[in-house]
């Protein structure tokens, strides 16, 4: 069974600290998302890569970076966090063709204090 | 801009009846559609697309109408069973998916 595997379900960490959200993929998919969630506003997209080493912004990108060094990881950096980054974040992967839906994984929830 | 919406935010229906989830979209562009399920604490699932080309598409027990004219996407779902419970989502892609807000179906059993 294909899997996008989030590394965190849970997460708190204080304002400011330098954050990592980890994603891996077993598909061999070529694209990957990160999304953020937040009741009544539905799934916004934050960054997105089509390759290895390729990123690209996605609607909210303000606050976040990515990093894609390898084909199957794709992370998410939250140089500074702020309360306002609380939320729940999504990552999912698609192979690389126009007709194709997205994987996504369980989520990390964070919460930052 | 492009968006995607739902009309009912929370939809209640009795076991064993049918569900009718709906969406409206406003990008004519856009060639794909798909529904998503989430259910509490997963990430979304995949249930079913359609291409902007087709009317009608059936799966186990679900069906996704197409309305190009209206700009009308529907997800049904036959004989619905307490494990339907979930947030249903809508969403049309060009280059990338956009995602609707989301509706909320509960089961009464």
């Amino acid at each position: 069974d294909v899997k996008v595997t989030q590394s965190s379900r849970y997460l708190v960490k204080r304002t400011g600290e330098k954050v990592f959200l980890e994603c891996v993929q077993d598909m061999d998919h070529e694209n990957m998302f990160w999304y953020r969630q937040d009741p009544g506003l539905g799934l916004r997209l934050i960054y997105f890569s089509y390759d290895v080493k390729m990123k690209e912004k996605g609607d909210i990108p303000e606050g976040y970076s990515v990093s894609r060094e390898k084909k199957e990881r794709f992370s998410l950096i939250l140089e500074s966090a702020s309360t306002n980054q609380t939320s729940m974040y999504l990552c999912a992967s698609s192979i690389g063709y126009r007709e194709a839906g997205y994987t996504f994984g369980s989520g990390t929830r964070l919460t930052v204090v | 801009g492009e968006s995607v919406g739902l009309h009912l935010p929370t939809l209640s229906v009795q076991e064993g009846d049918n569900s009718i989830i709906n969406c409206a979209y406003s990008n004519s562009a856009s060639d794909y559609f798909i529904w998503y399920k989430q259910e509490s604490g997963k990430g979304p699932q995949f249930i079913i697309d359609i291409r902007s080309n087709m009317d009608k598409r059936q799966g186990q027990r679900v069906t996704v109408l197409l309305n190009k004219t209206v700009k009308h996407l529907s997800l049904q779902i036959a004989a619905t069973q307490p494990g339907d419970s979930a947030v249903y989502f809508c969403a049309e892609k060009r280059n990338k998916l956009v995602f609707g807000a989301g509706t909320i179906l509960r089961v009464k059993s």
